[in-house]
This record gives C-alpha cells, structure tokens and sequence, in this order.
C-alpha cells in the first residue's frame, strides 16, 4: 500500500526567503506525483505535474523534482511571497488516476 | 469554463439521515473520483469511476455509493449518515489513465451532528 509522508508538517519564513518542501512516498510504481496548493477554505489547485519518466518540472517560482529510485519528491520556492501562505499536498499517481495523498505541510510566509 | 462543480458547499445532516453530493465536470473527462479529507489530514479515496456505468471502491468506501450515468456527472450517496462522516468532500476529474493532471472541485463540507 502506498504511503506519502510529507515534512516538515509546518513551515514558517521571512519573505523572500528560498524554501524546500519534502515528500517521500513508499511505492516507487507511481505513474506520476503531483504537487497541489490548498487554501483555507478552498478546493485544491494543481501546481505541477511530474511524470514519473521526468526528474523535474518548472513554473515560475516553483521547482519541483522527482526521484523514483529513493522515493523522494521535493517543491522548491524561490523568493517566497506572503501569498504563497497555503497548505501545501503532494500525491502520488497510480492506476486509473488515483492519487495518495500526504497530509501537507501548511507553510505561512511573514512579511 | 465551470470545471469542476460540487453542491452543495455546506450540508448539516442529522444522524441516520441520508443526502446526495452533486458533482458534474464539463471538460469531458472519463476519470472521476470521490476524496474526504479531514482536518489536518490529506485526501482519501471513496470511489472512483472510469467512463460512464463503471464504478470502484476506494481505500474509505464504507457508507457511501455512488453513480455515473454520465460522462459528466458523479453523484455520492451518503445513506444513515455518522458523525464518522463529518468531512470535507473533494471531487476531482482527470482525462485518461494515470498520467494527466486532476481537477479539483471547491469542495462541500459536510458536518453530522
């Protein structure tokens, strides 16, 4: 069974600072990992879609990679923002589209 | 262009009553899926259903059915609802088999008292 653990659970930083959000997952047959934003309140909003043929992938301020073989997925976040204050899900992406969710690391960034 | 559209946004049931959450895409997507989640956690899978007529269980299917009489539509029935049930209810579409980005809906929190 496919486990995803994402840390730190909470993250707190100045803005402008670079940051690192970690995911590991348990089942290296994901199909894909995919990096979601949710604010309060909110549905989810899919930052980046990483196949699990690609190492990384890139949107603006955001990075993430992924690396199979040691079940590791990291989202990167240049110059953070106060509006980038949201909590943050990973999911891993197996048969049929199901995704495993971790349960997100809520990062709030103070001006 | 709607999305992904679940109703209602709020639901306050009583225990043992049943209720059905809507949810309807407009973008064409065979894949649709049912998560909870709640507080502090990540999303669970309920169901899922591959085309129109075809349906699956989840990881947490207990107390929920659902249907799919439509490429666009995804119904979930929550019959004698528990206070177990108090969540938030995400449904989510995605075009084909495991390698497309999902969509998610805003969500409908649903509290059983």
């Amino acid at each position: 069974k496919q486990e995803v653990t994402q840390i730190p659970a909470a993250l707190s930083v100045p803005e402008g600072e670079n940051l690192v959000l970690n995911c590991s997952f348990t089942d290296s047959a994901i199909y894909n990992l995919q990096w979601f934003r949710q604010d309060p309140g909110k549905g989810l909003t899919s930052l980046l879609l990483i196949q699990s043929s690609q190492r990384e992938q890139t949107s603006g301020r955001l990075n993430a990679s992924l690396d199979k073989s040691s079940g590791r997925s990291t989202l990167y976040i240049a110059a953070s923002q106060p509006g980038d204050s949201a909590t943050y899900l990973c999911a891993g992406g197996t048969s049929y589209g199901k995704l495993t969710f971790g349960q997100g690391t809520i990062l709030t960034v103070h001006p | 262009n709607a999305g992904v559209t679940q109703t209602p946004k709020f639901r306050i049931l009583k225990i043992g009553q049943s209720m059905t959450l809507q949810c309807a895409q407009d973008m064409n997507h065979n894949y649709m899926y049912w998560y909870r989640q709640d507080p502090g956690m990540g999303l669970k899978l309920i169901y899922y259903s591959v085309g129109a007529g075809i349906t699956d269980k989840g990881e947490v299917p207990n107390g929920y059915n659902v249907s799919r009489s439509t490429t666009e539509d995804f119904p979930l029935r929550l019959e004698l609802a528990a206070p177990s049930q108090t969540s938030v209810y995400f449904c989510a579409s995605s075009y084909g088999q495991g390698h497309t980005e999902a969509f998610f809906g805003q969500g409908t929190r649903l509290t059983v008292v």
